[in-house]
Formats: structure tokens, sequence, C-alpha cells
């Protein structure tokens, strides 16, 4: 079975500073991650997604996560918060098994950014 | 423009007044797949679809009905809603160009059962 554990469910940082959300998962194989990101009455959106190339994997808005086995995680970094990055961040892992393409979910990381 | 839409996006009911919430793509994609959203419990799947006329359970199917009769939609049916499906839901689609696995989200549609 497979899961993912974000380890904040709430991260504040000030505009300009790293972001840092935190992201274990558990997969039985070689495994699919992503990050989406949902802003205030959005639906989700893909931020970025591993599968298996390169270990250090970049999305959109300068956002990028680092694929470590050896830790089973799958952290979202940013060099320098701007004020539209505050939303919730949810890291999910995917699994093909009887014909489904099943994403399991995290349980989110609001993000929210201090002027 | 490249989309997943629902409807409708709010909803109150009472409990036991059947319902439908839309759901249609225009982007040819095979897979689609119905997920709600609870507070500290992410997303969970309902139902998914891998093409017309092929659905199958997810994780909390119980209370839901789907069907795919066309590629592009695939309705959410509340046979007889009850306030624990009070919730926000999402459809989502995807293709086998991107593993099915890279899916694109509709809006959400916030459901209210009193």
């Amino acid at each position: 079975a497979q899961s993912v554990t974000q380890l904040d469910s709430h991260v504040s940082v000030s505009e300009g500073t790293p972001v840092l959300l935190r992201c274990n998962y558990s997969s039985s194989y070689s495994p699919s991650l992503f990050w989406y990101v949902q802003h205030p009455n959005k639906g989700l959106q893909l931020l970025l997604k591993y599968t298996s190339a390169a270990t250090l994997v970049k999305g959109i808005n300068g956002f990028e996560a680092e694929f470590k086995k050896s830790e089973t995680s799958f952290h979202l970094t940013k060099p320098s918060a701007h004020m539209s990055d505050a939303a919730e961040y949810f890291c999910v892992v995917s699994d093909r098994s009887f014909g489904n393409e099943k994403l399991t979910f995290g349980t989110g990381t609001r993000l929210t950014i201090i002027p | 423009e490249a989309q997943v839409t629902q409807n409708p996006r709010y909803l109150i009911t009472v409990t036991g007044k059947k319902l439908t919430v839309t759901c249609s793509q225009n982007m040819n994609h095979e897979y689609m797949s119905w997920y709600r959203q609870d507070p500290g419990l992410g997303l969970r799947q309902i139902y998914y679809s891998m093409n017309v006329e092929v659905t199958d359970k997810g994780d909390v199917p119980e209370g839901y009905k789907v069907s795919r009769k066309e590629k592009r939609n695939f309705p959410l049916i509340l046979e007889s809603p009850s306030p624990n499906q009070t919730s926000l839901y999402f459809c989502a689609s995807s293709d086998r160009d991107r593993g099915y696995n890279e899916q694109f989200f509709g809006p959400g549609t916030r459901l209210t059962v009193l």
C-alpha cells in the first residue's frame, strides 16, 4: 500500500525568504510523485512531477523538489517566496494497480506568506 | 482552452433529494475520476473510469453512482444524499500519454446536505 505524509499542516514564511514543504512517502514500487497546488476557491494544478528520471525536478513558478530514495522524501522548495505562492499544497504518490491510476494525496500544507 | 468543467459550483440541498453533479472535459481524455476533499483528509477517490462504459469504485464509493456514456462526460449521482456527503468534490481527467497520473482537475463543487 502507498501513502504520503506531509509533515506540516501549516507553514508561514516572510516574502522573499525560502520555502520548504516536507513530504515523506511509502510505496512498494518505484513511485511516481507529484506536488499539486490549490489556490483559494480554485481546482488543483500540477506543480511538478517525478517519474524516475532526474532526482531534482523543476516545476512551475520557481518551485523544485528533490527525490531522495534513502530518506523516502520528496520535499518541495522555492528560494524566494512571493505573495502569490499563498495556497494549499498537496504531495501525491501514484500507483498503477488493477487498471486504475490511483493517486494517494497527503493531507495538505497550507502556506502563508507574510508581507 | 483545455479544461475540466463542473456544474454546479455550489449546491445546498436536503437529505434524500437526488442530485447530479456534472463533469465535462474537452481534451479527449480516456480517464476520468471523482474525488472528495475533506479537512484534514486530503482528497479521496470516489469512482474512476478508464473509458466509455468502464467505471469502477475508488476508496469511498458508498452513496454515490457514476456513468460514462460519452467520453467527455462523467456525472456523479447522489441518489439519496446524507449530511456526511457534505464536502468539496473534484472531477479530474487524464490520458495515456501522461500515464494517467498527471491529472487535470475541475474547479470543484461545494455541496452542503442539510
